[in-house]
């Protein structure tokens, strides 16, 4: 079935250093992919999405493009800051399957 | 909006008790779905409704959990009798419609912890 790889963290920044989360996925189908966000105590927010190859989805800073030969859709920012601490998740969803699938989660904890 | 509210917050309850857990999707939203988040195993889609219509339950983990939602501004989680292996987050989340680029838009989760 389909599935999401995600690095594994926790991952620790100092402000203003770039960030990369990589993922890579495995569908039968055409996916759309999605990266969501979890701060502290709250539920999962969606952060950025793409529904096709080469679509580069973009918030808040956040960007990833959707690379249907690598089967990738890494997450990257150029300037993190303390409020980004976070888990990011990298998530695909299938109109075959009828599901979301998210990956393991990545801890991001950026330091002042 | 108010969002996707849950409820309670936390639960702390005993084993063998029974315990269920509420969700009030966004208003207007046709889909529902519950989710459970441990640290062993991520997070898992346990499952959705749409229409109130319960449309895969295939990650419900046993029949001691239970799901129903008779109303679109309405659904609940049962688990009877609860176990310590139960404890975990809690979320519910609603969308809009289905299609491969839709939101979903999530609780804030319900705390659960069997003693």
């Amino acid at each position: 079935g389909d599935s999401v790889t995600q690095m594994e963290g926790p991952v620790t920044l100092s402000e203003e250093a770039f960030l990369t989360i990589n993922c890579t996925y495995t569908a039968t189908g055409y996916p759309s992919l999605f990266w969501y966000v979890q701060y502290p105590g709250e539920g999962l927010q969606l952060l950025l999405k793409a529904t096709k190859a080469d679509d580069k989805g973009s918030n808040k800073g956040f960007e990833a493009t959707y690379r249907k030969e690598t089967t990738s859709f890494h997450l990257e920012k150029g300037s993190v800051q303390v409020s980004d601490s976070a888990v990011y998740f990298c998530a695909l969803s299938d109109i075959n399957d009828y599901k979301l699938s998210f990956g393991a989660g990545t801890t991001v904890t950026v330091r002042a | 909006d108010a969002g996707v509210i849950q409820s309670p917050r936390h639960e702390v309850t005993e084993m063998g008790q029974e315990v269920t857990l509420r969700c009030k999707p966004i208003s207007g939203h046709d889909y529902l779905f519950w989710y459970r988040q441990t640290m062993m195993r991520g997070l898992e889609l346990l499952i959705y409704f749409n229409n109130n219509v319960p449309i895969d339950d295939s990650g419900m983990p046993e029949d001691r959990f239970s799901a129903k939602m008779p109303n679109a501004s309405f659904s609940t989680l049962k688990i009877q009798p609860s176990e310590p292996r139960d404890s975990a987050v809690y979320f519910c989340a609603s969308s809009l419609d289905w299609g491969s680029s839709y939101e979903q838009y999530f609780g804030p989760g319900t705390r659960l912890t069997v003693t």
